[in-house]
């Protein structure tokens, strides 16, 4: 069965300091993977989208990568803003017999910065 | 999110009752899709439509319809509610290619008692 999981499931940190979180996966065959941001009461947000080939790619503090090899991503938030609070939401798309692709979706992980 | 609007945003109702959400897109693009969600649960997809006319089911289509008249509207319906069915429902909506990005509305809450 394709799968994401996400972890931690909730993290709370200090303004300014930095976060990881993380993504397996065991979604096959690949296609790609993206990580959406979502705010409370608000539709999810775009942050990346790697595809196979690529293993890292930024949007302003935000960075993402993927081991495809390991099936793993990690999306890097440096320097927390207060702003930053929201669940994160990783996204695994998939080949389906036939043709086109399909999206999983993980549960999220909850971030909260505090000051 | 202004690009994807979605209407209404909150609705409360009882078992039984027909329920249409609609959803309207700017971005002129072709597919849309139509998500719940749940707490503790990923989104999940309800149908998509790739062009005008276009429907196909997703993974929890039952006790759903959708309708696809014009390339900028996207509707759903609930025939007849059910309180299992409360959750939070997104539009979203991409280009054609099958890497581009889905541009999620701001959601619809509803509450089925």
């Amino acid at each position: 069965k394709n799968q994401v999981e996400q972890s931690p499931q909730s993290l709370i940190i200090l303004e300014g300091k930095n976060c990881t979180l993380q993504c397996n996966y065991t979604v096959s065959p690949f296609s790609n993977l993206r990580w959406y941001k979502q705010d409370t009461g608000r539709g999810p947000v775009s942050l990346t989208i790697m595809t196979f080939s690529e293993n890292t790619k930024s949007n302003g503090r935000y960075t993402a990568t993927l081991d495809a090899d390991t099936k793993q991503s990690s999306l890097h938030i440096t320097a927390s803003q207060l702003s930053d609070s929201a669940s994160y939401i990783c996204v695994v798309s998939f080949i389906l017999t036939g043709g086109g692709n399909k999206l999983t979706f993980g549960t999220g992980t909850q971030l909260k910065v505090e000051l | 999110d202004a690009d994807v609007t979605q209407t209404p945003r909150n609705r409360i109702t009882k078992t039984g009752k027909r329920i249409m959400l609609e959803c309207s897109q700017t971005k002129g693009h072709d597919r849309m899709y139509w998500y719940r969600q749940d707490p503790g649960l990923g989104l999940r997809l309800i149908y998509y439509s790739f062009d005008v006319k276009d429907i196909n089911k997703g993974e929890i289509s039952d006790g759903y319809s959708v309708s696809r008249q014009a390339q900028a509207k996207f509707s759903l319906s609930l025939e007849s509610a059910i309180p299992n069915q409360t959750a939070l429902y997104f539009c979203a909506t991409s280009r054609d290619t099958s890497t581009d990005t889905q541009y999620f509305g701001p959601g619809t809450r509803l509450t089925v008692l």
